[in-house]
């Protein structure tokens, strides 16, 4: 079975700061994928960022990037410039090709004026 | 990207009653279904497997009688809670895959059982 840690419950921010949320997964697969989710209090999940395992290359999406390093199973979320919007849960998530996708735990971020 | 669409966004219920909650994909086909519970504060906990034309698969844990999934059309599953009582009182959230390589979510259900 896969799993999914963010050892970080909470973390915070100075607006404009960059802020690192960590994640580590454990499986025996090769082939998967990795998303960052955002949860505002609407409570809608939001994608931030995709990965899939068979590309080296770190996906980014403007002020999103992550740091895939698969032999580690890390999968850490970059968050440049923060703004005050990007006060959510953030959830990471595995899923194998054609099937459910599993959650960690959750991290709150807040980014504080 | 994909839309899911499910409703209703909030349902209150009393106790004993049973709620269906839908989840559409308004925009493509979707085989394949999830159902997610999460409770205030905690993450996403999957329910069960949706099928299209098959019977549901479920987690470990997941009461098959209590928690009925219908999958009846490419873009379509329901959920109904059965005799629901105030400890089924939860945040219910759908998603479906698309080519099998990204998963889209509904908005949710927070459903109130009194």
């Amino acid at each position: 079975a896969q799993t999914v840690t963010q050892s970080q419950p909470e973390m915070s921010v100075q607006e404009a700061e960059t802020v690192t949320l960590s994640c580590t997964y454990d499986t025996s697969e090769n082939n998967y994928y990795l998303f960052w989710y955002k949860q505002p209090p609407s409570r809608q999940m939001i994608l931030v960022i995709r990965q899939e395992a068979y590309k080296q290359q770190n996906a980014t999406e403007n002020r999103f990037s992550v740091n895939f390093q698969k032999a580690a199973k890390s999968f850490s979320l970059k968050i440049s410039d923060s703004q005050l919007g990007d006060t959510a849960m953030y959830f990471c998530a595995f899923m194998k090709h054609s099937n459910d996708m599993r959650f960690g735990a959750g991290t709150r971020l807040t980014v504080k004026p | 990207g994909a839309v899911v669409s499910q409703h209703p966004s909030r349902v209150i219920c009393k106790s004993g009653t049973s709620v269906k909650i839908e989840c559409r994909s308004l925009d493509f086909q979707a085989t394949t279904m999830f159902w997610y519970r999460q409770f205030p504060k905690q993450s996403l906990m999957l329910m069960a497997t949706s099928n299209e034309g098959s019977k549901a698969t479920y987690e470990q844990g997941v009461e098959k009688d209590k928690f009925l999934i219908n999958h009846a059309s490419l873009t379509l599953s329901t959920l109904t809670v059965t005799s629901a009582h105030p400890e089924d009182s939860s945040f219910y959230i759908c998603s479906a895959d698309q080519q099998n390589t990204e998963a889209f979510f509904g908005q949710g259900t927070r459903l109130t059982v009194v």
